[in-house]
């Protein structure tokens, strides 16, 4: 079966960075994105990791362990626009398809 | 360059009417998905398109839903008849043959079935 399992919620400060972990079991892999979804919008690309290690972009970073199964989202010098849903997304085999999890809402405070 | 482009943003119906989505992918994108969010949950494909051919929709309930893209553009996605569970957002998202692994959604439409 396809599984990909990331906390519900999440609470952070302003200025303060923050790590979204998320697993995943799928049949077959071929790459792991994020996307960030504020509440009633549609979801935006963040990132895409596609071979271990760390993917850097501004203040956002994601890495990936396919041996574990296991990637993270870092954000950085939060702001109060960060707060959203942040969803992890797994493209299994060879398909164009990707299988997202249920998505983290992270809520940024002063 | 425009956006995935959706209609209409709400729809509210009652249970047992007809119901038709629209989208209008990013000129040249020629994969185009249809997903289903539910409330608290991630999207859930339930079709997706390359060119007007539907090559995934093992996901779409065949006995009420019906989807369409005539000449590899714009799509339509219809339920008959809508059932109380169908209340959601349907995205629609596209990706051109160059970048496949970047999708880029519509802003959606949010479906209240009463």
């Amino acid at each position: 079966g396809q599984n990909i399992d990331q906390p519900t919620e999440m609470t952070a400060t302003e200025g303060a960075i923050v790590q979204i972990n998320c697993t995943y079991q799928t049949s077959g892999f071929n790459g792991l994105f994020w996307y960030q979804q504020h509440a009633g919008e549609a979801p935006t690309f963040l990132s895409y990791n596609v071979l271990d290690g760390l993917e850097e972009k501004g203040r956002f970073s994601s890495f990936l362990s396919r041996s574990k199964g296991y990637s993270y989202l870092l954000l950085k010098e939060l702001q109060m626009k960060d707060s959203a849903s942040y969803l992890c997304a797994v493209r299994p085999g060879g398909y164009n398809k990707l299988i997202f999890g249920a998505g983290t809402r992270l809520a940024v405070h002063p | 360059e425009a956006g995935v482009v959706q209609s209409p943003r709400y729809k509210i119906i009652e249970k047992k009417q007809p119901v038709a989505f629209w989208c209008n992918p990013i000129s040249g994108h020629n994969t185009l998905y249809w997903y289903r969010q539910n409330l608290g949950q991630g999207p859930e494909l339930l079709i997706r398109y390359e060119n007007e051919e539907a090559v995934d929709d093992s996901q779409l309930p065949k006995d009420r839903f019906s989807a369409e893209r005539l000449k590899g553009v714009d799509s339509t996605l219809k339920i008959q008849p809508a059932e109380l569970g169908d209340s959601a957002v349907y995205l629609c998202a596209s990706s051109s043959r160059q970048r496949q692994e970047t999708q880029y959604f519509g802003p959606g439409t949010r479906l209240l079935v009463l």
